[in-house]
């Protein structure tokens, strides 16, 4: 079952601007992930927040969780370009047994130079 | 170069056939995973493998077999049972244990059916 859902599928905005997504999720967690796809390729992490944090940077990238509202941002400034992928939130949940996580459907972020 | 490499890039399968997708890593990873992603689509666990010698189904696991017999090595076979094979097929690699940490992903192999 997809315990995260994205929001919104699909995103374009210009060189320069800020890229703002949302992941939405059901159950408990241990942590949340954010990974980045380029088209036919295969996933690359970004990202790991653990249930006790609420925000997290790491270069451009920035990203909060809330968990009374079990929700998550990726918000990526200043965006380029070469930022045009799919990007996906994954949950380790408490429920599940042993390393597995649980990925939402993605949003296409397009920057248009 | 450490990484977890997927073979071939592009897999044709004829119906009624079984084929075989190879995944190794050199990362010393305990876990490794298989997912299946659609077009448009987010990724579907098939099969995961948490250490040598033992796996569990994930969530879309029929017509689907996997075997770990290697710490190196997680290998997937889609057998004739399963009737909507074409896909893009996502190996991965973990450090594993009761926390799911980060995961390290091949480049993927394309499965078309003839």
């Amino acid at each position: 079952s997809q315990q995260g859902e994205e929001d919104p599928q699909a995103l374009s905005i210009q060189e320069g601007e800020n890229a703002t997504m949302n992941c939405s999720y059901k159950t408990s967690i241990n942590n949340l992930q954010w990974y980045r796809q380029n088209s036919g390729r295969g996933l690359v992490h970004l990202i790991l927040i653990r249930s006790n944090e609420r925000e997290k940077h790491s270069g451009r990238l920035r990203v909060t969780l809330d968990t009374s509202k079990k929700s998550s941002s990726l918000l990526i400034t200043a965006s380029r370009a070469a930022d045009t992928a799919s990007y996906f939130c994954a949950t380790d949940g408490t429920e599940t047994s042993g390393s597995r996580l649980t990925f939402g459907e993605g949003t296409q972020l397009t920057v248009n130079p | 170069d450490g990484g977890i490499t997927q073979s071939p890039k592009y897999l044709f399968r004829k119906e009624g056939q079984n084929v075989t997708l190879s995944c190794e890593q050199n990362l010393n990873h305990d876990a490794m995973y298989w997912y299946r992603q659609d077009p448009g689509q987010g990724l579907r666990l098939i099969y995961y493998s948490q250490i040598v010698n033992d796996f569990q189904k994930g969530d879309i696991a029929e017509g689907y077999s996997v075997s770990r017999e290697k710490k190196e090595s997680f290998p997937l076979t889609v057998t004739s049972a399963q009737k909507n094979p074409t896909a893009f097929y996502l190996c991965a690699s973990s450090i594993g244990g009761t926390l799911a940490g980060t995961q390290y992903f091949g480049p993927g192999t394309r499965l078309l059916v003839l």
